[in-house]
């Protein structure tokens, strides 16, 4: 089963106004981290935000802001004031557990967002 | 402070060859693990490596190994590559194996022909 989400494959919004891309996730976990990330064409994952399970504020990053609603499984990235250059593929991925004997980082498909002019 | 630094950037290999790709994490981290991209199965685990230990490890075939050295840098290697291995690799370094903050590479591009 998919654990993380991510339903639209490509976005478009107009420069200057807020987006929003959704993630929902899948977890039996108590314990887990939800990011995004940020990859222009050059290939570098870059990270925006992160939330953890149990963070009772929603995360913000400057421009980005993440929608945590746990009951509904979904972390949304909501970007405002949108630039050219946010132009890029954004990916939510989740880290279950803090187990000493490691972790990794499960990735959705990704969206392609596209800022216009 | 310096970022991950991956190298080379670009690789062309020839089927059946071995590669290794090198991953210099940020300084004080000690906690590298590897992903690999490619456009029909997005972005996978491959291992994580703290403390010179492989602590995880993803589902693939023993053809792809790792290693990390006493300074945290870390190595993977493929050997008998397959045009299959065609991807971006990607390597992430945290502090610790609880931290949550992964810290990207840009990448190895890796083409097998």
């Amino acid at each position: 089963a998919q654990k993380i989400t991510q339903t639209q494959p490509g976005m478009f919004v107009q420069e200057k106004e807020a987006v929003t891309l959704d993630c929902t996730y899948d977890t039996s976990d108590p314990s887990y981290g939800l990011f995004w990330y940020k990859q222009p064409s050059s290939g570098e994952m870059i990270f925006l935000i992160y939330q953890g399970s149990y963070d009772q504020q929603n995360a913000t990053e400057g421009r980005y802001s993440l929608n945590f609603q746990k009951a509904r499984k979904s972390a949304n990235l909501v970007i405002s004031a949108s630039q050219l250059g946010d132009s890029a593929m954004y990916f939510c991925a989740m880290r279950e557990g803090q187990s000493v004997s490691g972790s990794r980082l499960t990735f959705g498909e990704g969206t392609q967002l596209t800022v216009n002019p | 402070k310096a970022g991950v630094t991956q190298t080379p950037r670009y690789l062309i290999k020839t089927r059946g060859q071995q590669v290794t790709l090198s991953c210099s994490p940020i300084s004080g981290h000690r906690s590298v693990s590897w992903y690999q991209q490619t456009p029909g199965q997005g972005l996978q685990f491959l291992f994580e490596y703290f403390s010179e230990t492989q602590r995880n490890k993803g589902n693939f075939p023993g053809r792809f190994s790792g290693r990390q050295f006493s300074n945290s840098r870390s190595e993977m290697n493929v050997s008998t590559l397959e045009l299959g291995d065609s991807a971006l690799y990607l390597c992430a370094s945290r502090e610790d194996q609880t931290g949550s903050g992964y810290t990207f590479g840009s990448g190895t591009r890796l083409t097998v022909v």
